[in-house]
């Protein structure tokens, strides 16, 4: 079994607060990483994928990090506003398999 | 934008019945996947399917599970005889190939809860 964590589990954040949260994974077999963020009711929307150690995706105010060698991703949100608040999954695609594995999610909060 | 859609939202059902989860994918997409998310755990990867046939299947995929593409929009997942433990949200996604198997589009998702 591939395990994808992801920690913390849940987050309350004042906005305007930055916060970050990180995905691990095994660094081994290593294709691509996702990150995406899934409100209730929604579709998981797609926000970044990563595939190059030392990759750093933004959009806007929502930027991610990528280690493929020691196995981490860390998503970070500068400026926290209400509408970030979801959960946010990463997955992982390995070069062997043809499957996602996925992370248990962090479920964000943001308080106005 | 062109989205993966999906029907029921939610679907209840007593255990040992038969349901069938659907599921339109992105038009021009030709590889089409179901996952699941039991309430608390991950999501997991249940089966994938092109050119009209399984590509490949978890071992959650047993006999109970069929999926099917009936036509040329719907995708879709049946469950032979549903237990307790099938309640969970189950996604649909799709992605144009087998080559860009990575970028796939997910639909808003099933809740089944079997009773």
């Amino acid at each position: 079994i591939l395990n994808v964590e992801q920690s913390p589990q849940s987050l309350h954040v004042q906005e305007g607060d930055s916060t970050n949260f990180t995905c691990s994974f095994p660094s081994s077999n290593f294709y691509a990483l996702h990150w995406y963020r899934w409100e209730t009711a929604k579709s998981p929307e797609a926000l970044f994928v990563m595939t190059l150690n030392g990759d750093e995706k933004k959009k806007g105010r929502i930027s991610a990090t990528l280690n493929t060698k020691e196995g981490y991703s860390y998503l970070y949100i500068k400026g926290s506003q209400p509408e970030d608040s979801a959960t946010y999954l990463c997955a992982r695609w390995t070069d062997t398999g043809n499957q996602f594995y996925f992370g248990t999610g962090t479920s964000l909060t943001v308080i106005p | 934008e062109p989205e993966v859609t999906q029907t029921p939202s939610h679907q209840v059902t007593q255990m040992g019945q038969e349901v069938i989860l659907r599921c339109v994918p992105i038009s021009n997409h030709l590889y089409f996947y179901w996952y699941r998310q039991i309430l608390g755990q991950k999501v997991e990867f249940l089966v994938s399917f092109y050119n009209n046939e399984i590509s490949e299947k978890s071992e959650i995929f047993d006999d109970q599970f069929s999926v099917e593409r009936p036509d040329g929009s719907n995708f879709t997942l049946k469950i032979r005889s549903t237990k307790l433990e099938d309640s969970a949200m189950y996604f649909c996604a799709s992605t144009q190939s087998p080559e860009r198997a990575y970028e796939q589009y997910f639909g808003p998702g099933t809740r089944l809860t079997v009773t």
